[in-house]
């Protein structure tokens, strides 16, 4: 079946260390969604990527969608403690409205 | 703060009880989702409502039971779960196209016990 595995499972940094986590998938993706979620609570929306090759940022988050729509990364540049929580990709293949989610990275960030 | 607004946000029930998750949105958004997520891992997708008729059902054992009363209220009923049922039920919702964001309420914890 269609898989997305995510990498690493789990990260812990210094405070101010660069992070980056790496998603790939079995199958062509139509999309590419990232989601943050703190300790505790839910997932939030933090981006969308939708053409190949495609790079966004938003502040020191850097997301990258691959030139095949396979794989994508999400890199942040200097974390801070704020960063802390669990990052998912969730991919849609196709016309299905099913998001297909990575296993998620764990970011620890040490003060 | 979310715009998918779930309650209750804690619920503990015997395996004989019989409860309901509830779950609204004032996005406009025509498709709703259920969700569950255990401890460490990611959202495993439920069901998924379109235009309040369920289009998606991932082999959902019967004791899970949703409703969608109209486009803006989604329902999860619960009767005769199991200890392995406790989790987050995440409620979420999205305009009714394929890769549109989908966006999350803030969940309903429940413990079976």
């Amino acid at each position: 079946g269609q898989q997305v595995m995510q990498i690493p499972q789990y990260q812990h940094v210094q405070e101010g260390e660069d992070f980056t986590t790496y998603c790939n998938s079995s199958t062509t993706l139509s999309n590419i969604q990232w989601y943050k979620q703190r300790p505790g609570g839910h997932p939030v929306f933090l981006i969308q990527l939708v053409k190949s090759g495609e790079v966004k940022k938003q502040k020191r988050l850097t997301f990258q969608f691959g030139e095949a729509k396979k794989n994508s990364s999400l890199h942040i540049t200097a974390t801070q403690t704020t960063d802390v929580g669990t990052y998912f990709c969730a991919g849609s293949v196709d016309s299905s409205y099913k998001l297909i989610f990575g296993s998620g990275t764990r970011l620890l960030v040490r003060p | 703060d979310t715009e998918v607004t779930q309650t209750p946000k804690h619920l503990v029930m015997g395996m004989t009880n019989k409860k309901s998750l509830k779950c609204e949105q004032h996005m406009g958004h025509r498709a709703m989702y259920w969700y569950k997520q255990k401890a460490k891992k990611p959202p495993e997708l439920m069901f998924v409502y379109s235009y309040e008729k369920l289009s998606i059902n991932e082999s959902v054992p019967s004791r899970f039971s949703p409703e969608c009363p109209n486009s803006s209220l989604l329902n999860l009923h619960l009767h005769a779960l199991q200890p392995e049922d406790s989790a987050l039920y995440l409620c979420a919702s999205s305009q009714p196209f394929s890769g549109n964001t989908i966006y999350f309420g803030e969940g309903s914890w429940l413990t079976v016990v």
